[in-house]
């Protein structure tokens, strides 16, 4: 099983739609959950992280399930500016060199596109 | 405030050639990492530190060295370039063990 999956889409969504996307991870030792943000040829930025009583930042809001390991973002509201791609990121206990240490994993993205 | 500030933005490497990409940060993290990433394979981490003077092996070390003189420089070593090490290179660095990584804008890198 793969530690971060992501559905790699894409989502092609209409201007004003309501979009979501889902992630699951395998590690339930995982202590912290980011989404980011990918643009065409460029860096990934953080959007935002995920706490277990969810948050919401403008349109834009990310809910944690530790219990399923299952973390979601939703898109209200969807601007032309939102395609991108979107990664989920969990910092997970990895075996590296024979040594433990928490890494942040990120799945492999979500596209999105939003049409005019 | 430059964040992650990485050099050169592309490269064309022969087969056999080395190379070091720099990466810098102005933010005083003391993690840096360095990521590959590729077509369908997604983010992988290469090498990182948790400190100056403490570096370690990531998912995909060979091929790769780093250093870590100073809290603000990470520089990875391309030792013999091949054609497999094509690929977009990102440096990132972060506050914490739990943070978030901020990311540079990244080397496109092709070994021809």
């Amino acid at each position: 099983r793969k530690e971060v999956e992501q559905d790699p889409g894409p989502f092609n969504v209409p201007e004003g739609a309501t979009v979501a996307f889902n992630c699951t991870y395998s590690n339930s030792a995982s202590q912290s959950f980011f989404w980011y943000r990918q643009d065409c040829r460029k860096e990934p930025k953080l959007l935002m992280s995920v706490y277990s009583s969810g948050n919401e930042d403008g349109r834009f809001t990310a809910q944690l399930n530790r219990a399923s390991q299952y973390i979601s973002l939703l898109i209200r509201d969807s601007k032309l500016s939102d395609s991108a791609t979107y990664l989920c990121v969990v910092n997970i206990l990895t075996i590296l060199a024979g040594a433990g240490s928490y890494q942040l994993t990120f799945g492999k993205g979500t596209k999105l596109s939003v049409i005019p | 405030n430059a964040g992650v500030t990485q050099t050169p933005k592309f490269q064309v490497l022969k087969t056999g050639q080395s190379m070091t990409l720099q990466c810098a940060q102005d933010m005083n993290h003391e993690y840096m990492s360095w990521y590959r990433q590729d077509p369908g394979m997604g983010l992988r981490l290469i090498h990182y530190s948790v400190g100056a003077g403490i570096t370690d092996q990531g998912e995909v070390p060979n091929g790769y060295n780093v250093s870590r003189s100073t809290t603000e420089d990470f520089p990875l070593r391309l030792l013999s370039a091949a054609p497999s090490q094509t690929s977009v290179y990102f440096c990132a660095s972060k506050q914490g063990v739990f943070y978030g990584y901020t990311f540079g804008s990244g080397t496109r890198l092709t070994v021809v």
